[in-house]
């Protein structure tokens, strides 16, 4: 089956602009979760969505924002765009049950802020 | 939640040798898994092994878990130039299911 999907691979953008990244779980997969991933920092958890709802959320401020749709695809929102948030932005999906938080992870978002 | 470590931050070994990568966490955890990552990619799941295991082989994959002194090991024998990436160790721990990332360890697998 298809794996998990994110688009745009790459972006460019500029501060105080805004982006929109996207991730199409596996099918099946009803959980997605967001990471931010940078040389400094490592992999930090953003949030994450279970049926269209955020059921857990990072330490990141309120410019970053997201959304899980009926099908399970989510997109994750982040506003007026600061230098620092230039990294690859990684989204995994699993089944989302307690008992096994095995996750597979998307090809990433590069974003590169000027 | 508090980032686990990995040991050491960086190998460079000789294809056929051994690779041991180590992880130390804080709390007490529901299970690890190991992932790997080729140079700006995203991530691969390799293992998951549960607080109660001790021990889980996967192909040339070795992972211990010692819950007594909160680490765990990920050996991979008879290593590959292929194997060259970055991996984590990754823990759900208390009521939380979200796993935290340790930092990587680099390994460069010299053919």
């Amino acid at each position: 089956k298809a794996g998990v999907t994110q688009t745009p691979r790459y972006l460019i953008k500029t501060r105080g602009q805004q982006v929109t990244l996207s991730c199409s779980p596996i099918s099946g997969h009803r959980s997605v979760s967001w990471y931010q991933q940078t040389p400094g920092q490592g992999l930090q958890f953003l949030f994450e969505y279970f049926s269209e709802t955020q059921r857990n959320k990072g330490n990141f401020p309120g410019r970053f924002s997201g959304r899980q749709f009926s099908n399970s695809r989510s997109e994750m929102n982040v506003s007026t765009l600061e230098l620092g948030d230039s990294a690859l932005y990684l989204c995994a999906s699993s089944l989302g049950g307690q008992g096994n938080t095995e996750a597979f992870f998307g090809q990433g978002t590069r974003l590169t802020v000027v | 939640s508090q980032q686990g470590e990995e040991d050491p931050q960086a190998l460079s070994i000789q294809e056929g040798e051994n690779a041991t990568m180590n992880c130390s966490y804080k709390t007490s955890i529901n299970n690890l898994q190991w992932y790997r990552q080729n140079s700006g990619r995203g991530l691969v799941h390799l293992i998951l092994i549960r607080s109660n295991e001790r021990e889980k082989h996967s192909g040339r994959l070795r992972v211990t878990l010692d819950t007594s002194k909160k680490s765990s090991s990920l050996l991979i024998t008879a290593s590959r130039a292929a194997d060259t990436a970055s991996y984590f160790c990754a823990y759900a721990s208390g009521g939380s299911y979200i796993p935290t990332f340790g930092r990587g360890t680099s390994l460069i697998v010299h053919p």
